[in-house]
């Protein structure tokens, strides 16, 4: 069956603008996941979705950054006023329920001119 | 200190070796524990669960001991395809699985 989607797989960006990353999890998983790698480092916990409400948003590292999951499902990361050090790979997961496996998506790749 | 710590590598070892990893975090009410595998360029994904003392799969052993806060993984017979990163992780509980990454530990496989 098909994983977790992430779009887009790249995204180079200037400093300042604003940025859309996008999550598909899997069909039916209720929890999904947001987290941040940078070069060179672990996956950084960002926010958790139950359903349609964010659960857990205490990794979001400042108020430029949201996320939202209106229907459920589908989940876009929102980063407003882009900085260098946003450069990362954001990688989103989702899992059945809160306490199961997580599966992740392949990432999008950030890049902050 | 950080909550969940590794040696980055990178373990050089030809193939057929038995290589192991160490990995400390510091929550001490942590009760289970994971070892992921990351690709270059890739998503993390679950190699192996450890609930209880430790766990085998395979050529694979990851071992908990509580006492000290230390997770193990040991790989025997090493491939080239065991080449990539091995991250430890600690999942905060609270409801959900919040999980913790170590930094990882690189692997490179050699003929």
């Amino acid at each position: 069956g098909a994983g977790v989607s992430q779009t887009p797989s790249n995204k180079v960006t200037e400093k300042g603008k604003y940025v859309e990353l996008r999550c598909d999890p899997i069909s039916g998983h209720t929890a999904l996941y947001w987290y941040r790698q940078s070069l060179g480092q672990g996956p950084e916990f960002l926010i958790y979705f139950q359903g349609t409400g964010a659960a857990d948003d205490s990794g979001l590292p400042n108020d430029r950054f949201f996320a939202v999951r209106p229907e459920g499902s589908v989940s876009t990361l929102k980063i407003q006023r882009t900085e260098r050090g946003d450069s990362a790979v954001y990688l989103c997961a989702s899992s059945l329920d809160r306490s199961d496996e997580q599966f992740f998506g392949p990432g999008t790749r950030l890049t902050v001119l | 200190r950080k909550e969940v710590e590794q040696d980055p590598g990178p373990f050089n070892v030809p193939e057929g070796a038995t290589v192991a990893f160490n990995c400390t975090y510091s929550n001490s009410a942590s009760q289970s524990f994971f070892w992921y595998r990351q690709d270059c360029r890739k998503e993390p994904k679950l190699l192996m669960s450890v609930y209880s003392s430790g766990n085998e799969d395979g050529r694979f052993t990851a071992q908990l001991n509580r006492a000290s806060q230390y997770i193990s993984l040991l790989i025997r017979d090493s491939k080239l395809s065991d080449s990539a990163t091995y991250l430890c992780v600690v999942p905060l509980s609270g409801g959900y699985n919040k999980l913790i990454f170590g930094a990882g530990t690189r692997l490179a496989v050699h003929p």
